[in-house]
């Protein structure tokens, strides 16, 4: 079945410095692969995803880059805020028609002003 | 445009006891899925319904069932509770007849076991 690795499990970072989190899997089959911010008591949010045909996406300050040869992908904050203090986590999924999505365990990124 | 909705928010519970939590999809969604968060881990998922039927089930035990309705809600059920089964329980909707991928999550269900 699916693995999906995070890495690092914690994260502090100077505000307005950039941040990275990276994820590795070893499923091939794997064609999607979705970001999640989850604040403390709070839902995970969709913040960035990217689809295997894909190397790379950019949303403003995220970005998330995909090396689907070595299996890995990387989410990229850049200009870091308090506000992007959360939980971050990565997950893919292994085909379309299959919702199921395996998720990473997580990376608490803290911004410190 | 209302996201997606659980019910109830909290529910405390004693072991062996049954519990049912419910899950309204965003309009238009016809995908529910749940996963089960225990504390500091990543979600893990517990099943998919789609149109009503189920289309896959996770690595869980028999104690727990699903199904979605002809509104597209869904039901979890979980029976003979365990304190291990003490989690947020999540809710995602999609619509994958449109040819998207993304998943949307609700607000969570946590299930205290005691």
């Amino acid at each position: 079945g699916e693995n999906v690795e995070q890495h690092p499990s914690t994260l502090s970072v100077q505000e307005g410095d950039s941040a990275v989190i990276k994820c590795t899997y070893s499923d091939s089959a794997s064609n999607y692969f979705p970001w999640y911010k989850q604040e403390l008591g709070k839902r995970p949010q969709l913040i960035i995803d990217i689809r295997s045909n894909v190397g790379e996406k950019k949303d403003q300050r995220i970005a998330v880059t995909l090396n689907k040869t070595a299996k890995h992908f990387s989410l990229h904050i850049t200009e870091t805020q308090p506000e992007d203090s959360a939980v971050y986590f990565c997950a893919l999924r292994p085909d379309f028609g299959n919702e199921k999505l395996t998720f990473g365990t997580g990376t608490r990124l803290t911004i410190i002003p | 445009d209302a996201g997606v909705t659980q019910s109830p928010t909290h529910l405390i519970k004693t072991r062996g006891q049954q519990v049912t939590l419910r899950c309204s999809p965003i309009s238009g969604h016809k995908s529910v899925s749940w996963y089960q968060q225990v504390l500091g881990q990543g979600p893990q998922f517990i099943f998919q319904y789609y149109e009503k039927e189920e289309r896959g089930r996770g690595n869980f035990p028999d104690r727990f069932s699903a199904r979605q309705f002809p509104n597209y809600s869904s039901e979890l059920n979980v029976n003979a509770l365990l304190l291990g089964d003490s989690a947020l329980y999540l809710c995602a909707s999609s619509d994958p007849g449109q040819g998207t991928y993304e998943q949307y999550f609700g607000p969570g269900t946590r299930l205290t076991v005691t």
